[in-house]
């Protein structure tokens, strides 16, 4: 049974760069969402896309955007990348309106120097 | 709004029992526990879902109560394998829907 995967597993970009992060969820699951993990913290909601439409969106600002593709796997795209935006950039995928809880995938380390 | 997890950091030896708590101001749809270890992504440990129940996994079980939308997750027997930070996430809506996390209770279990 796969489980959530995640692209690249480090990244290093520079300031105002871009960049694409990408997921494929946990076998069976159609749901996916993305969290941003900065040292010491907790993670924190970015988004979570089913359908290929985003469902519900966290406190994080336009330059964060995603897509689904019709096989459930997802990328998330930062523009303009700052400083701040260096953490761990974490996917979860779930079954929508289901009772079980989000599986994370390793997560991708993002670097911005 | 961000659950408050406490306490903060707490340091065993092995065999010794923990309790780590977990509360909301909000109403709560269910709490999921995860364990992260440095440098790995967090490791799903179990969902309790409203109703007041309890939850076992070996040595590791929670419970929830809806009344204070506080949850507690206890360690018994603790081992070496269960140091990490532990996190809970809550839910307002379904189980499926966006998690909000606590900033966590750093565990470290010594021989």
């Amino acid at each position: 049974d796969a489980g959530v995967t995640q692209s690249p597993t480090h990244l290093i970009k520079t300031r105002g760069q871009q960049v694409t992060l990408r997921c494929s969820p946990k076998s069976g699951h159609d749901t996916v969402s993305w969290y941003q993990q900065a040292l010491g913290q907790g993670p924190q909601f970015i988004f979570q896309y089913y359908e290929e439409e985003e469902r519900q969106r966290g406190n994080f600002p336009d330059r964060f955007s995603g897509h689904q593709f019709p096989n459930y796997s997802s990328e998330l795209n930062v523009n303009a990348l700052l400083l701040g935006d260096s953490a761990l950039y974490l996917c979860a995928s779930n079954l929508w309106g289901g009772q079980e809880t989000q599986y994370f995938g390793p997560g991708t380390r993002l670097l911005v120097l | 709004q961000q659950p408050v997890q406490s306490p903060q950091a707490v340091i065993l030896r092995e065999g010794e029992d923990a309790v780590i708590n977990c509360s909301s101001s909000k109403a709560l749809y269910s709490v999921h526990w995860y364990r992260q270890k440095h440098g790995e992504a967090p490791v799903f440990l179990m969902i309790l879902l409203k109703g007041g129940e309890q939850k076992g996994h070996e040595k590791i079980s929670a419970s929830f109560n809806e009344k204070k939308q506080q949850s507690s997750l206890y360690l018994t027997a603790s081992q070496l394998s269960y140091s990490g930070t532990y996190f809970c996430g809550t839910a307002k809506e379904t189980s499926g829907s966006r998690l909000t996390f606590g900033e966590g209770t750093q565990l470290t279990v010594n021989p």
